[in-house]
């Protein structure tokens, strides 16, 4: 099976610009996460779909942050307007039920 | 306020010897543990996990040990081989496994030597 997919792999924009990252999960899969790890640090939540709606969005930063799946599909996280703080590695991963979580390889975002 | 901590950044072993990689958490809730392995761009793929209701897990070389007393968890890994150097992440979670939002720590680079 094709596994979770992320786009792109890296970006890099200005401070102030928008950037939509892109996730498509292992095919099946209700379960959609996002999380983000910054500078080396440790992995962290920051929303759950279940199918098209949000689980929990807890782990948001703020609200210059927008995830949505449609159709319970594939899902985007865009952040606008950005802000240095928000460089780091966002993995999606995905899951049927309560098994354990595959991840994609991740989108590196720098902003400058 | 990190709660699930992994204290040693890095770890370097000999081919064939154990690797023993340690967790620390403090949250009380939590009641299901897990370890992911990352290899260098790439994301991180699900090793093994254990209830809080067992002490240890084995699967293969890779054995996890739980402590709830001192709220610590270790990775055994036996023998050590290079293809095992990767970046370990020990996660957490209090929803017992039922859901997949998890507290990870901070990493620990394991570098087996040929």
């Amino acid at each position: 099976e094709a596994g979770v997919t992320q786009f792109p792999s890296h970006s890099v924009i200005e401070k102030g610009q928008t950037v939509t990252l892109r996730c498509d999960p292992i095919s099946g899969h209700d379960n959609l996460y996002w999380y983000r790890r910054v500078m080396g640090k440790e992995i962290k939540f920051l929303l759950h779909f279940v199918k098209e709606s949000k689980q929990d969005e807890s782990g948001m930063p703020n609200n210059r942050f927008l995830a949505e799946r449609t159709g319970g599909t594939y899902s985007t996280l865009k952040v606008q307007p950005a802000e240095l703080e928000d460089s780091g590695v966002y993995f999606c991963a995905s899951s049927q039920l309560s098994q354990p979580l595959h991840f994609g390889n991740g989108t590196r975002l720098t902003v400058t | 306020d990190q709660q699930v901590k992994q204290n040693s950044p890095s770890l370097s072993v000999q081919e064939g010897r154990i690797s023993i990689l340690n967790c620390d958490y403090t949250n009380s809730m939590f009641d299901y543990f897990l370890w992911y392995k990352k290899y260098p761009a790439e994301g991180p793929t699900f090793l093994i996990s254990i209830s809080s209701i067992k002490d240890k897990n084995e699967d293969g070389r890779f054995t996890v040990f739980l402590n709830k007393s001192a709220k610590h968890l270790s990775l055994h890994i036996v023998p050590s081989q290079p293809g095992d150097s990767a970046v370990y992440f020990c996660a957490a979670t209090p929803y017992g496994g039922a859901t997949n939002k998890l507290i990870f720590g901070t990493g620990t680079l394991l570098a087996v030597q040929p």
